[in-house]
């Protein structure tokens, strides 16, 4: 069975602090590469989708390292908001596998 | 931007009714999903569609079915619910490439009682 796996978390971070987290991916032949935020009792929505080359929005960095099959998120300068549920999300044969999830709580 | 709209936030139904979860995208897109989503558990994919009329089993369809006689519709069935399936549905969609990324609706909180 083809799976992603993360680390469920919580990860407790202040604010302003930099934090990384990392998934892991089985499927060799995956091709797209996403990561969903997900708030409490909320659906989940794309974050940003993760290139070969690393890619960055604002705060938000995504790199994928295709030989190790591994995807990492580093958020910098945490914010109170930013406290959620990161999914990170692998092609699959058909369709897209989803991760459990990496909770993240930002304090003040 | 995409809309998935999903009927029905809340949901209460008892044991051994038949349940119906209606799902609409807005975007044409080809490719549809339905998720449930419990604690611990994550995402599971319980039935998808790339076309109308068509319907593939995802990783737990037993007691579900689905129907796609629109585009624009995916629908999910619990022929008979049961306690079990108490949780919250998620219907997504997507564009034709089933790797491209998944818009999700609101969700359905549904209990089965």
């Amino acid at each position: 069975r083809k799976e992603v796996e993360q680390d469920p978390g919580p990860f407790n971070v202040p604010e302003g602090a930099t934090v990384a987290f990392n998934c892991t991916y089985s499927n060799s032949a995956s091709q797209s590469f996403f990561w969903y935020r997900q708030d409490c009792r909320k659906e989940p929505k794309l974050l940003m989708s993760v290139y070969s080359s690393g890619n960055e929005d604002g705060r938000f960095t995504a790199q994928l390292n295709r030989a190790s099959q591994y995807i990492s998120l580093l958020i910098r300068d945490s914010k109170l908001s930013d406290s959620a549920t990161y999914l990170c999300v692998a092609s699959g044969y058909s369709t897209l596998t989803f991760g459990k999830g990496t909770m993240l709580l930002v304090s003040p | 931007d995409v809309k998935v709209t999903q009927s029905s936030r809340y949901l209460v139904k008892r044991t051994g009714e038949k349940v119906f979860l209606e799902c609409v995208q807005d975007m044409d897109h080809e490719n549809m999903f339905w998720y449930r989503q419990d604690p611990g558990l994550g995402l599971r994919l319980i039935y998808f569609s790339y076309d109308v009329k068509m319907k593939e089993k995802g990783d737990i369809p037993e007691g579900y079915s689905v129907s796609r006689e629109k585009k624009e519709r995916f629908s999910l069935i619990l022929e008979s619910a049961s306690t079990n399936q108490t949780s919250m549905y998620l219907c997504a969609s997507s564009p034709r490439s089933g790797w491209e990324p998944q818009h999700f609706g609101d969700g359905t909180r549904l209990s089965i009682l």
